[in-house]
């Protein structure tokens, strides 16, 4: 059973940069791909970004290029999401979630919430 | 990118009935298509993937269907647990999700 486990809320201003952790648990790390996921108040679900850590490279959605890393750090079994150059439309709650084969989405961290605001 | 619309945004409908939501991807793409159901405040819960395989621990009610560019998630005698919103997710090369079907 894997357990996936984010940091806590955030509150940031416009143009700032956010860092959010996924702590991974009771799954094997290397070999799945770790998602981000957002989704802004009564808004629906956006895919961001994925990383593989055994491959090690990151995939961004195109929206997000250029202002979005995602890293993973095998020892601690965590991801991290980056978003910089924060703006109100940022405020979401952000999820990480363990894809499995064709990178299905079957167990997703608790969200953490962002808000950006002056 | 591939674009993923969903229909209809919102339905209603009543414990028993039958419900059918369509997904229509922008080009055609392998069936590697995904349904997830989500309730308020809650994380989203993963029912079909591959398009019509059904995740462990999801009722049978849920069935999955479709290839190319239609794809239809059916859930069969409507139970009160599944008024939800429910959304597809298509897992190509930049993985989209449709915009969500209300159920209430």
């Amino acid at each position: 059973q894997g357990q996936l486990v984010q940091s806590g809320a955030e509150i940031k201003r416009p143009g700032s940069s956010v860092k959010v952790s996924c702590k991974t648990s009771g799954t094997t790390f290397n070999t799945y791909t770790f998602n981000w996921v957002r989704q802004a108040p009564g808004q629906g679900l956006e895919w961001m970004g994925a990383i593989t850590p055994i491959v090690g490279t990151a995939n961004y959605g195109r929206v997000f290029q250029g202002r979005l890393t995602i890293t993973a750090d095998e020892s601690s079994t965590t991801t991290y999401m980056e978003l910089s150059g924060l703006t109100s439309e940022d405020s979401a709650v952000y999820f990480c979630a363990r894809g499995f084969g064709a990178n299905y989405l079957d167990y997703w961290g608790q969200g953490t919430p962002v808000t950006v605001s002056s | 990118d591939i674009q993923m619309t969903q229909s209809p945004s919102s339905l209603s409908a009543s414990v028993g009935d039958t419900v059918t939501i369509t997904c229509r991807a922008s080009r055609d793409f392998s069936d590697w298509l995904a349904w997830y159901q989500q309730k308020p405040g809650k994380v989203p819960k993963l029912l079909i993937y591959a398009a019509s395989r059904l995740q462990r621990g999801v009722p049978s009610r849920f069935s999955g269907s479709g290839s190319g560019t239609e794809f239809t998630l059916t859930i069969s005698s409507l139970q009160p647990e599944d008024f939800a919103t429910y959304y597809c997710q298509q897992t190509d090369t930049s993985p989209s999700f449709g915009g969500g079907t209300k159920v209430e």
